[in-house]
């Protein structure tokens, strides 16, 4: 079945390092998407990606949609304690737009100050 | 901004007893999901609504877990008899994808434990 791998599963920075998580599915996506979860909180949605090679930015958070829309990243520029978390990408069942999505593991993130 | 609000934030409860959340999405979202995150992984889909219906529950352990959505708005998912494996958060989350918007906006989840 579909599944969607994320490395790393820990990560853990000095504040103002970047920070990269990948995510491969094993399946063509029609859109993947990711999603922040605060240590005792919920996923909450960041972003969506469609198309291939896509390129989005939120402040210093920058996503790639990969050229085979099969892999995706999320890289952080000069971390801030605020971005501690884990970082989940998600894609959807094998030839759809609206089933179900598959989570990855989730890359968890520590900022040191 | 609009909230998937669910009920109760955290439950306890004995091995073999009955258990039930319960979830209101976001108004006008026709797709509803129940998710189970297990401590250190991602959410998985337990069953998904169109409305009033069931979409996908193929991954709902039927034996013991019952979801529905009478009137195609709030949702209630049931344990029964809860088992110890049960333990976990249980995530409700809404979407309205005819906005060309595919994420989910998810509640703050119930946190069961089963002793």
């Amino acid at each position: 079945g579909q599944q969607v791998m994320q490395i790393p599963q820990y990560q853990h920075v000095q504040e103002g390092e970047d920070f990269t998580t990948y995510c491969n599915s094993s399946t063509t996506l029609s859109n993947i998407q990711w999603y922040k979860q605060r240590p005792g909180g919920h996923p909450v949605f960041l972003i969506q990606l469609v198309k291939s090679g896509e390129v989005k930015k939120q402040k210093r958070l920058t996503f790639q949609f990969g050229e085979a829309k099969k892999n995706s990243s999320l890289h952080i520029t000069a971390t801030q304690t605020t971005d501690v978390g884990t970082y989940f990408c998600a894609g959807p069942d094998r030839g759809s737009t609206l089933g179900r999505l598959y989570f990855g593991r989730g890359t968890q993130l520590t900022v040191w100050p | 901004e609009a909230e998937v609000a669910q009920s109760p934030r955290y439950k306890i409860t004995e091995k073999s007893q009955a258990v039930a959340f319960w979830c209101d999405p976001i108004s006008g979202h026709a797709t509803l999901y129940w998710y189970r995150q297990i401590l250190g992984q991602g959410p998985e889909l337990l069953v998904q609504f169109q409305d009033e219906s069931v979409v996908d529950d193929s991954q709902l352990p039927k034996d013991r877990f019952s979801a529905e959505r009478l009137k195609g708005v709030d949702s209630t998912l049931k344990i029964q008899p809860a088992e110890l494996g049960d333990s976990a958060m249980y995530l409700c989350a809404s979407s309205d994808p005819s906005t060309g918007n595919y994420g989910y906006t998810f509640g703050s989840g119930t946190r069961l434990t089963v002793v």
